[in-house]
């Protein structure tokens, strides 16, 4: 049973726009959602994270927004630039990490 | 070190050899942990050490995978009598903070890519 269920599985955003990726998840329990970022050869990056006593944090262009009641979360880039064509995980979980099947964003200039 | 650092970068076995993964943390972080990140998914949780006791091996696929941090610095995972359906990427990440860590977010590692051929 997957924990967590993302979509969509690949995106393509013309640079300046808004890119939004979504997230779902199951376990109550779970107290820490983050976003990674993967290219090629790497390893996941820490973007951005939320808890869910809050419902929306921002940091530069990234944005999660968290809707406790309906278990779902999501990622939004705005001004989408080229630069940000990677993978993107959303994550969950309280002792360790489940994620997401991951989203390939592509940004055209 | 600068970031978490894993030895080899790619690794090639034949099916039925024993292999072992190396992950150097960042210096001074608690908590370890390994994830098995196949082909287009996602990390799925392996096993999670805090110093040199290993708090969680549910995620081990089966008892031909161990994992070990003798020194609660340096990990190795190791594979015994590898198969096809293990070949996937290795994550190591470890975090500063004691307990599990995940809430603070981890540092991971570039992975090392396993195919058994």
């Amino acid at each position: 049973q997957q924990q967590v269920k993302q979509s969509p599985q690949s995106l393509i955003v013309q640079k300046g726009g808004i890119s939004i990726i979504n997230c779902a998840y199951e376990n109550t329990a779970f107290d820490y959602f983050p976003w990674y970022q993967q290219f090629p050869g790497k390893g996941p990056a820490l973007l951005i994270a939320i808890r869910p006593d809050v419902s929306e944090k921002k940091e530069g262009r990234f944005t999660i927004s968290f809707n406790k009641s309906a278990k779902q979360f999501s990622l939004h880039i705005m001004d989408s630039q080229p630069g940000d064509s990677a993978t993107y995980f959303c994550a969950a979980g309280a002792n360790n990490l489940f994620f997401g099947t991951g989203t390939r964003l592509t940004v055209i200039p | 070190g600068a970031g978490v650092s894993q030895s080899p970068r790619y690794k090639v076995a034949k099916r039925g050899q024993d292999v072992a993964l190396r992950c150097d943390p960042i210096s001074g972080h608690v908590s370890l942990f390994w994830y098995q990140q196949a082909l287009g998914q996602g990390p799925e949780f392996l096993t999670y050490f805090q110093n040199e006791a290993q708090l969680d091996k549910s995620g081990l696929p089966s008892d031909r995978f161990f994992a070990e941090r003798p020194e609660g610095s340096v990990s190795t995972l190791k594979i015994q009598r590898t198969q096809q359906e293990d070949s996937a990427v290795y994550l190591c990440a470890s975090s500063l903070v004691s307990g599990a860590g995940v809430s603070y977010g981890y540092t991971f590692g570039s992975g090392t890519r396993l195919t058994v051929v």
